[in-house]
């Protein structure tokens, strides 16, 4: 079956460092792939998506590529703040529009 | 309204109780899902419709969850005869089509605790 694995957490970075957290995932067909972030107290939402390989989702600073060849997703950013503290999930959409979730992984940013 | 609307958002049930939780997509939104979060885990499928159809329920864990959207808007998930594995948050979205490429949206979801 389709599967989505992520990075294990908790990361604790300062402000302004670089973040990198790794997806990779398993599937049939060629399914779309999703950044989802949780703020605390807050519902998920969708960060970023790429539909096809080698697309590339940007938003608010971060960005992931769909690397086909490695099965990939990872997300980056070159500076993160305080306030993109928050639980990322990864995730994988089949053909009939269900996602497949990563466990989330939990990133703290410190002034 | 603006986003998905959940109700209730704070449930304690005791085992063996029914419970029944709703779900208001946006508005238009032909697919409905409702998803599965245990503490510490990522959303987990239990369902899919798409207008009034179920098309997916292989993720439904056993034959206690029921869930149905009878007029293709509002979604109700039912758990009969809950037990304490059953504590959770469920969590509802929907998507404007029914393809891979449409974004999901989330409620802010339904947390269940069974005591």
């Amino acid at each position: 079956g389709n599967s989505v694995t992520q990075m294990e957490g908790p990361v604790t970075l300062s402000e302004e460092a670089f973040l990198t957290i790794n997806c990779t995932y398993t599937a049939t067909g060629y399914p779309s792939l999703f950044w989802y972030v949780q703020y605390p107290g807050e519902g998920l939402q969708l960060l970023l998506k790429a539909t096809k390989a080698d697309d590339k989702g940007s938003n608010k600073g971060f960005e992931a590529t769909y690397r086909k060849e490695t099965t990939s997703f990872h997300l980056e950013k070159g500076s993160v703040q305080v306030s993109d503290s928050a639980v990322y999930f990864c995730a994988s959409g089949t053909n009939a529009g269900k996602s497949t979730f990563g466990d989330g992984t939990t990133l703290t940013v410190k002034p | 309204g603006a986003g998905v609307s959940q109700s209730p958002r704070y449930k304690v049930a005791k085992r063996g109780q029914d419970v029944a939780l709703r779900c208001d997509p946006i508005s238009g939104h032909v697919s409905l899902f409702w998803y599965q979060q245990a503490l510490g885990q990522g959303p987990e499928f239990l369902t899919y419709f798409q207008n009034e159809a179920q098309l997916d329920k292989s993720g439904l864990p056993s034959d206690r969850f029921f869930a149905e959207r009878p007029e293709g808007s509002v979604s109700t998930l039912k758990i009969q005869r809950t037990q304490q594995e059953d504590s959770a948050v469920y969590l509802c979205a929907s998507s404007l089509g029914g393809s891979s490429v449409d974004t999901i949206y989330f409620g802010e979801g339904s947390w269940l605790t069974v005591v």
